[in-house]
């Protein structure tokens, strides 16, 4: 069975750091390409990062391109998002979501984790 | 950015009639290679958001084959045949066509 378990979640000041992790079993991690969606309270869906299964190329949201680092580990089957510089704007829930194996530019999402909430707060 | 416009943004149906959302981009979502990666997505209350459609029209595994997309371009359609009471939640449309990926707002579909 395919899963991604996130972890890493919590209260975190504005101008913190947090890095969250996400833990993939069931298949073959190095294969994939691997993203990270955020949602906001009450709010929709917002595309955060990629990673692709070569560790190039990788994207990022305007909205946090030079604050965040998605990073994986095929070793530990393991995809990483250093958050630095959070803002209250960061608040949200995170989810990790698979890409099937192929082309950048191709199927997405296939997978989601079940999400860890990030909350920045004074 | 390539905009996904939803609408309606809620939609009250009666259970077992049927529910018809569209979707709508800023630009065509056609890529070189020919495919349209237009995905629909179900957020039910509480849970992660779950793939329904893929390229338009591909039902994932497990999908009932209530739920159908359509269109072509820069139009596209979700419709459920017949509204369950297991089919309330969210609905987002995302195109993966174009970085950055992009969704629309959602569609909040509710039992009458």
């Amino acid at each position: 069975e395919v899963q991604l378990v996130e972890s890493g979640g919590g209260l975190v000041q504005p101008g913190g750091s947090l890095t969250l992790s996400c833990a993939a079993s069931g298949f073959t991690f190095s294969s994939y390409s691997y993203n990270w969606v955020r949602q906001a309270p009450g709010k929709g869906l917002e595309w955060v990062s990629y990673i692709s299964s070569s560790s190039s190329p990788i994207y990022y949201a305007d909205s946090v391109k030079g604050r965040f680092t998605i990073s994986r580990d095929n070793a530990k089957s393991s995809l990483f998002l250093q958050m630095n510089s959070l803002r209250d704007e960061d608040t949200a829930v995170y989810y990790c979501a698979r890409d099937p194996p192929g082309a950048v530019i191709g199927v997405s999402f296939d997978y989601w984790g079940q999400g860890t909430l990030v909350t920045v707060s004074s | 950015d390539v905009v996904m416009t939803q609408s309606p943004l809620s939609l009250p149906v009666t259970l077992g009639q049927p529910a018809s959302i569209s979707c709508r981009s800023s630009q065509s979502l056609v890529y070189s290679d020919g495919n349209t990666y237009l995905n629909w997505f179900q957020q039910r209350p509480g849970q992660s958001p779950r793939r329904l459609i893929y390229k338009v029209s591909n039902r994932d595994p497990g999908v009932p084959d209530r739920f159908s997309g359509s269109g072509s371009g820069t139009d596209f359609t979700l419709k459920i045949s017949r509204v369950e009471a297991e089919d309330v939640g969210v609905y987002y449309c995302m195109q993966g066509t174009r970085w950055p990926r992009t969704f629309g707002q959602g569609t909040k579909v509710e039992i009458k």
